[in-house]
Parts: C-alpha cells; structure tokens; sequence
C-alpha cells in the first residue's frame, strides 16, 4: 500500500536554510502536498507539486522533487522563529484514489 | 473568504457517551473529508463526501461511527458510544472539484475519560 516517511525532528538557527525531506512509495502519485500545523490548529496548505514537474518555488519555499528516487523535500529559505511548527508531506495517487495519504510529520524547532 | 469551520474545538467525555462534530465547509466546495489525527500522527482518512454522498468510508469504523452530509453542505460526524481509543483530534476538510487542493478547519479535539 502507499506510505509516506518523514524524519521526525529537524532543528535549525533562525536565518539558516531548513531542508525537509520525504519519501512516498507510490509510483502512481499525481500531486504531493506540504502542509504546515502549529501547536492546537488545523492543518495549513503551503504549496504542493503535480509529479511530472521537478521543481517549485514560491517566496521562501523550493520544493523538489525527485520523481525517480520517490523523494520529495521542502526547502525553507531564511527561516523564522514563526516557522517553527509540525510540517506534513502528502500524496495523493490513483492508487489512494485521490485520497491524501500523509506522513507522520517533521518537527522543525527554530533557534534564535 | 471564510475558511473550514468546525465545531466545538474541545470536547470532554465520559467513555461510553455519545459524541458528535459539525463542520462547514468552504463556501462552493463540494468534496468533504473527515480525518483522524492521533497525537504524534498524520491525519487519516475516515471519509470522504461528494457532495451528499459518501463515496469512500472504507477507514469509518462503522459499529461506533457515523457521519452525514445533508444538502450536501454541513456535515456531521456522530460516535457511539465513545471509547477511551477515539481520544485525538477530528479534522474536517474540503475541496472544490475544479481544483483538488484540501483545506483544513482547526479540529475538535477530543478527550474521552
């Protein structure tokens, strides 16, 4: 079945680049998502990628993908102490029939 | 634009009472999910709705759960009786069919004593 892996825990200094990496396992995938949620709130969409495009960009975030590896990372540019959150990875396939399947989450704590 | 809403954000119970969640989707979404999310987890999925039908509740533990979209708008998520495991947050969201993008309310968080 599909699955999506995360590492849990990313730590950085504020003004460094954060780099978050997953992988999926679906071949089938036609979008991966990156969601944000903060401590007691919903999940907030960041931005996310069709599969037969490798790369995105969108003010501080870069997504890349690399559709032959299955892995997709999120990179955060100049990162704030407002960045500090649980960052989810998602896909969606015709294997999950549209549905989202996400990954157990990354925590990145950003340090003055 | 007014986003996902859903209701109440905290629920306490007793084990073996009932429960139940509202949410209101984005105003012209048809499609409406409603998630799980346990602590330390990602979100899954227990069902999906296309306008008022539930095209996919294979994830929805039907002997305790239920759930309903009448005039395909709002949506109820019903359980019971609760049991000490259902503790963790309910998401609802939804999407548009032109584009498929899912966009998340803030959760009910419940706690089952």
């Amino acid at each position: 079945g599909e699955d999506v892996e995360q590492s849990l825990f990313l730590s950085v200094r504020e003004g460094d680049s954060s780099v978050i990496n997953c992988t999926y396992t679906d071949s089938s995938s036609t979008y991966l998502y990156w969601y944000k949620q903060e401590p007691g709130a919903g999940l907030q969409l960041l931005t996310y990628i069709f599969s037969n495009m490798d790369m995105k960009q969108d003010q501080r975030l870069t997504v890349l993908l690399n559709k032959k590896d299955k892995h997709l990372s999120l990179r955060i540019a100049d990162t704030q102490t407002g960045d500090s959150a649980i960052y989810f990875c998602a896909e969606s396939s015709r294997g999950s029939q549209g549905n989202l399947i996400f990954g157990k989450g990354t925590k990145l704590s950003v340090k003055p | 634009e007014a986003g996902v809403v859903q209701s109440p954000r905290y629920k306490i119970i007793e084990k073996k009472q009932p429960v139940a969640f509202w949410c209101n989707p984005i105003s012209g979404h048809n499609t409406l999910y409603w998630y799980l999310q346990n602590l330390g987890q990602g979100p899954e999925l227990l069902i999906r709705y296309e306008n008022e039908e539930a095209v996919d509740d294979s994830q929805l533990p039907k002997d305790r759960f239920s759930a309903e979209r009448l005039k395909g708008v709002d949506s109820t998520l019903k359980i019971q009786p609760a049991e000490l495991g259902d503790s963790a947050v309910y998401l609802c969201a939804s999407s548009s069919m032109t584009r498929g993008e899912q966009f998340f309310g803030p959760g009910t968080r419940l706690t089952v004593l």
